[in-house]
């Protein structure tokens, strides 16, 4: 599924580093999510934009922030990176169409591995 | 804000034989409740979901049933093979639009 496509796949960085993960898709759609997966803790929401001028706070987070370029774009950023932030991270869209129909469905990027050393 | 719990973490069966998965949230107000496959090393992908005006959905050997009253939603597989062996998320979308991942349950069918 290359609609949603993220870079890079894999990062090793140092603690205190800043680092960037980005986000596109061509699928068209309006929302985008960033997750975040731990062993035995599953996808955390990280931040969601509704639109390019809609930022919102997930579930956790405290030392992160994002950025919305453009409808097709959304990045990722640690600005200062720690060891309790290496995970695998995930990039989402969605074509929200309200009351729950069909354009709920997720659509996920393939991942990127982050190591903080 | 919507809390979603999974169960098992963990699960076993014999190729052909049935698994069943459960999931609970706590927003009354949760209208979506998908499921995830993630097969190792890859993202997650949808496999069925449900709205909140349906029971009951099928599509071929997976089903999810959700009884809102409870607040529970559950998918099972029937006539299991080594393909579905994977890690299975449920989750629950609430009026804010959040959506909230299980922990995720990890299958195994054995051939």
């Amino acid at each position: 599924d290359a609609d949603v496509t993220q870079t890079p796949r894999n990062r090793i960085t140092k603690t205190g580093k800043r680092i960037m993960l980005e986000c596109s898709q061509t699928k068209g759609h309006d929302r985008m999510y960033w997750y975040r997966q731990d062993p035995g803790l599953g996808l955390r929401l990280i931040y969601y934009s509704f639109d390019v001028k809609d930022i919102n706070k997930g579930e956790i987070s405290d030392g992160y922030s994002v950025s919305r370029q453009a409808q097709a774009k959304f990045s990722l950023s640690l600005e200062s990176a720690i060891p309790n932030q290496t995970a695998l991270y995930f990039c989402a869209t969605s074509d929200f169409v309200g009351t729950g129909g069909p354009g709920d469905t997720q659509y996920f990027g393939p991942g990127t591995r982050l190591t903080v050393l | 804000g919507e809390n979603v719990e999974q169960h098992p973490s963990t699960l076993s069966v014999q190729e052909g034989d049935s698994a069943v998965i459960k999931c609970t949230y706590s927003d009354s107000a949760s209208n979506y409740f998908p499921w995830y496959k993630q097969e190792l090393g890859k993202r997650p992908q949808l496999i069925i979901d449900i709205r909140s005006n349906v029971g009951e959905k099928k599509d071929q050997r997976i089903a999810v049933t959700l009884n809102k009253t409870a607040k529970h939603f559950s998918l099972h597989i029937t006539e299991t093979q080594p393909e579905d062996s994977a890690v299975y998320f449920c989750a629950a979308q609430d009026n804010n639009n959040d959506m909230r991942f299980g922990a995720g349950t990890r299958l195994t069918v054995k051939p």
